[in-house]
């Protein structure tokens, strides 16, 4: 299909793991990107991974990525109550290599 | 603090008002992009300025207008709000080279429109 596809809702207990599922369309976009937003707020960039690594850990978020699949995972560990928001997937495509935004998993920590 | 700054942050319309919503950038990035958000449609893009000086389409671009007004500088226009005009609107801008987004967008804050 056209679309990043992303599962609308997860709910996690605090202290758990989150695992944010996505998949994406285009095999040649080179940079996949996860988006953290806030109630009321925007988009803040939370990590992004080139097409050519299959990982990138940064601090609690490990970026998993399966070209083949065309599938990219976020995990965040010891999920907090701070870590409630929508969280969205993105991929570079576009004539001008504008990014193509998936609808996003809002993220529901649990005390 | 460097970033993308969108104002106004809150807009009520009646229908058929029109108004611009504001976005500049410090960045000095070449682009620049227009999107709105809506609750179960995620975010769509209705116009983007690779540079000064162009403009091009989005996915939903009807019934607004935009302007590149120099390279800090991305509005967007309303000529003739409708209901289905409200939303929230983000502006980003990014820097591209040979085609490739570098890092990724930096977002404004939002504009919450409501067109009663």
């Amino acid at each position: 299909g056209e679309d990043v596809e992303q599962s609308l809702f997860l709910s996690v207990r605090e202290g758990d793991s989150s695992v944010i599922n996505c998949t994406y369309t285009d095999s040649s976009s080179t940079y996949l990107y996860w988006y953290k937003q806030e109630p009321g707020a925007g988009l803040q960039l939370l990590t992004y991974i080139f097409s050519n690594m299959d990982m990138k850990q940064d601090q609690r978020l490990t970026v998993l990525l399966n070209k083949k699949d065309k599938h990219l995972s976020l995990r965040i560990a010891d999920t907090q109550t701070g870590d409630s928001a929508i969280y969205f997937c993105a991929e570079g495509r576009g004539s001008q290599g504008n990014l193509i935004f998936g609808k996003g998993t809002k993220l529901s920590v649990k005390p | 603090n460097a970033g993308v700054t969108q104002t106004p942050k809150f807009q009520v319309l009646k229908t058929g008002q029109s108004m611009t919503l504001q976005c500049a950038q410090d960045m000095n990035h070449n682009s620049m992009y227009w999107y709105r958000q809506d609750p179960g449609m995620g975010l769509r893009l209705i116009y983007y300025s690779a540079s000064e000086g162009t403009t091009d389409k989005g996915e939903v671009p009807n019934g607004y207008n935009v302007s590149r007004l120099n390279k800090r500088e991305f509005s967007l226009r309303l000529e003739s709000a409708a209901p289905s005009q409200t939303s929230v609107y983000f502006c980003a801008s990014s820097e591209v080279s040979t085609g490739e987004i570098l890092r990724g967008y930096t977002f404004g804050s939002g504009t919450r429109l409501t067109v009663v």
